[in-house]
């Protein structure tokens, strides 16, 4: 069975210095990675997504992810943030026509 | 762009009361979902629906129930809330076949059950 883990529930950073977000996941099936976003009181919206090709993806907002199969991740990186960037970032697996989500990791991007 | 509505951002209920919650998509979607989101526990799928008529439960559907009659239209309904039903509520949708895609999320309902 797919499984996610965010290790990091908070993560506070300075503006404008780098920021790694990251998720590990499990599946005995071939996987499909997202990222998504979710700012204050609204819903959530993909930053990017790995279906296969290059294991560098970049998304939305500058932020790009790595899909790394030998260490089971996909960490989320952005080389500076901005206070804008505060948001809850949660990573996910797709199962079969299912998303699986991990708990969330909430960037805190202080001025 | 793809839109899904939801029919309300909040809403406060009583315990015991029958509740529903809409979600419209405009997309001509045949996969919904229905997801909870409470802090430190992220998403968790309640129920989704493939086609028309179609169910099937997610990871946490005691409570809930859906309908959908309509392709663009998804339904859950608490039968009976409770105040452990207390949560945001998130409606998705994305295309079904061939690889997965994206999925579409509306607002979310702040629903809180007194």
């Amino acid at each position: 069975a797919q499984s996610v883990t965010q290790l990091d529930s908070q993560v506070p950073v300075f503006e404008e210095a780098p920021v790694e977000l990251r998720c590990n996941y499990s599946s005995s099936v071939s996987v499909y990675l997202f990222w998504y976003v979710q700012y204050p009181n609204q819903g959530l919206q993909l930053l990017l997504k790995y279906l296969s090709g290059s294991t560098l993806v970049k998304g939305i907002n500058g932020f790009e992810a790595e899909f790394n199969k030998s260490q089971t991740s996909f960490h989320l990186r952005k080389p500076s943030v901005h206070i804008s960037d505060t948001a809850e970032y949660f990573c996910a697996v797709s199962a079969t026509n299912k998303l699986i989500f991990g708990t969330g990791t909430l960037l805190a991007v202080q001025p | 762009d793809v839109k899904v509505t939801q029919s309300s951002r909040y809403l406060v209920k009583r315990t015991g009361e029958k509740v529903f919650l809409e979600c419209v998509q405009d997309m001509d979607h045949e996969n919904m979902f229905w997801y909870r989101q409470d802090p430190g526990l992220g998403l968790r799928l309640i129920y989704f629906s493939y086609d028309v008529k179609m169910k099937e439960k997610g990871d946490i559907p005691e409570g809930y129930s859906v309908s959908r009659e309509k392709k663009e239209r998804f339904s859950l309904i608490l039968e009976s809330a409770s105040t452990n039903q207390t949560s945001m509520y998130l409606c998705a949708s994305r295309s079904a076949g061939g690889p997965p895609d994206t999925q579409y999320f509306g607002p979310g309902t702040r629903l809180t059950v007194l």
